[in-house]
């Protein structure tokens, strides 16, 4: 099984700052990274597919990177709705592994 | 617009057994393959279980492995959960979600409200 490790697993920041998120596959899952946003109450919402692009109606804020085992969430300048928690997620050999998580909270 | 609508879930004893369904609709159900995915209170994304749009193929998460079944009725645009032999450590709100894209397996993209089950005595 493919063990996606998220770091940090908090992140404080401002509204207008830069988000760096990462996520590390325990082996290689090409370019079969996902990452979803959910929020308190909330299914999670599709962010980025295929390690870089972009899922219908999110805004250009959010890009994503890879491919191989070390994968980054940035979001280029916060805004309020952009707090949250996200988690990265692979498929491969016909299975899902999701990451723990890392919460974007408002400092 | 898509809709899906999971059902069944409640407090349940351990050992028992619990059927999720989740009810869709806004599109060509027997097109895409189906997900189940849960989360414990507090806790993070678990996946569960995919089928193909056509029910040839359907895999599971080791957790669930010989305990859980994902079945699919295509007449009825519904998706299905049978969990058996149920441990406190599935207590969890259940999520149905659909492929993003028809035809193979690929990332869940729309997610139902989920249904919450409780294992409990």
């Amino acid at each position: 099984e493919i063990v996606l490790t998220q770091s940090p697993a908090t992140l404080s920041l401002s509204p207008g700052e830069r988000a760096t998120l990462s996520c590390r596959a325990s082996q290689g899952v090409s370019s079969y990274l996902a990452w979803y946003q959910q929020k308190p109450g909330q299914a999670p919402r599709l962010l980025i597919y295929d390690a870089s692009n972009r899922a219908t109606g999110i805004p250009a804020r959010f890009s994503g990177s890879g491919p191989g085992t070390d994968f980054t969430l940035t979001i280029s300048s916060l805004e309020p709705e952009d707090f949250a928690v996200y988690y990265c997620q692979q498929r491969s050999n016909w299975l899902l592994t999701f990451g723990g998580g890392t919460k974007v909270e408002i400092k | 617009q898509v809709q899906l609508v999971e059902s069944g879930g409640g407090v349940v004893q351990p050992g028992r057994s619990l059927r999720l369904s989740c009810a869709a609709s806004g599109f060509t159900f027997s097109s895409y393959g189906m997900h189940w995915v849960r989360q414990a209170p507090g806790k993070g994304l678990e996946w569960v279980a995919v089928i193909w749009y056509d029910g040839s193929n359907k895999y599971y998460a080791d957790s669930v492995k010989g305990r859980f079944t994902i079945s699919r009725d295509n007449s009825k645009n519904t998706l299905y959960l049978q969990m058996n032999s149920l441990r406190a450590e599935d207590t969890a709100v259940y999520y149905c979600a659909r492929d993003q894209w028809f035809g193979e397996f690929n990332n869940p993209y729309y997610w139902g409200q989920g249904t919450l089950v409780t294992v409990s005595s």
